[in-house]
C-alpha cells in the first residue's frame, strides 16, 4: 500500500527556533511537494522538487527551504520560525504522471509561539 | 496565473438531498483536473483526474464533470459518511507538475 509518512503529527515551537519537518515516500517517486493549508486559503505551495538535490519554488516559499538529499526523503526547513508560520504542513508524492494523483501524508501541525 | 476558486465555501445537506459543487479555474493549458476528499486531520485522498472538457468520472454517489471554465462535483442522495471537505485542484503544462488548489467546499449531510 502506498505510504507517505510525515515524522512529527504535532509540533510546538518558539519564535526563531530552526524547525525541520521530515517527509518519506515508500513508492519510489520522483516528484515531492510541501504545501502549507489554512482556514480559508485552502491548500497553498511552498517548495516542489522533481528529482533528488532538484528544487523549485512554489508560491509562497519565503520563510522557508528544502533538502531532498535521497529520493524518498524530503525535509521542509524554517530557518527562524514565526508565529505567521503557525499552520496544517502537508506533503505530497506525486504518483503515475499521466493521472497527476498526488498522495499525502498525514499533516504536521505545527504552532510557533 | 493558474487559479482556481471553490463555491460555495460551506453546504449543508439533509441524507438524501442531492447537490453539486462548482470549482472554477484558469490555467495555462489544462494538463488535468483533480478531486480530492479531506477528512478532519488527515491528507486529502484522492478522487477523480478529469483531462478534457466533455469528461465525466463516477464513484458511488459521486460524479465529477468537466467544461473548459468548470468543474462540478454532483452528489447524489448523500450519506453522512459523505461529510468532508472537498478540495479542487488544476495541474497546467507549463511549471512541471506544480498543482494548484481551491480552498475547498466544506460538506456537512445530516442524518
Amino acid at each position: 500500500d502506498v505510504k507517505v509518512t510525515q515524522s512529527s503529527r504535532y509540533l510546538v515551537k518558539r519564535t526563531g527556533e530552526k524547525v525541520f519537518l521530515e517527509c518519506v515516500q515508500d513508492m519510489d517517486h520522483e516528484n515531492m511537494f510541501w504545501y502549507r493549508q489554512d482556514p480559508g486559503l485552502g491548500l497553498r505551495l511552498i517548495y516542489f522538487s522533481y528529482d533528488v538535490k532538484m528544487k523549485e519554488k512554489g508560491d509562497i516559499p519565503e520563510g522557508y527551504s528544502v533538502s531532498r538529499e535521497k529520493k524518498e526523503r524530503f525535509s521542509l526547513i524554517l530557518e527562524s520560525a514565526s508565529t505567521n508560520q503557525t499552520s496544517m504542513y502537508l506533503c505530497a508524492s506525486l504518483g503515475a504522471a499521466n493521472t497527476g494523483e498526488l498522495f499525502f501524508g498525514e499533516g504536521s501541525r505545527l504552532t510557533v509561539l | 496565473e493558474d487559479q482556481v476558486t471553490q463555491s460555495p465555501e460551506a453546504l449543508r445537506l439533509q441524507e438524501g438531498e442531492s447537490s453539486s459543487l462548482n470549482c472554477s479555474y484558469t490555467v495555462s493549458g489544462l494538463r488535468g483536473l483533480f478531486w480530492y476528499r479531506q477528512d478532519p486531520g488527515k491528507g486529502p485522498e484522492f478522487l477523480f483526474t478529469l483531462y478534457s472538457a466533455g469528461e465525466e468520472k463516477e464513484k458511488e454517489r459521486l460524479k465529477a464533470t468537466l467544461t473548459k471554465k468548470e468543474s462540478f462535483l454532483h452528489i447524489t442522495a448523500p450519506k453522512p459518511e459523505d461529510s468532508a471537505t472537498y478540495l479542487c485542484a488544476v495541474q497546467g503544462d507549463t511549471g512541471g507538475f506544480k498543482t494548484i488548489f481551491g480552498a475547498g467546499t466544506r460538506l456537512f449531510v445530516k442524518a
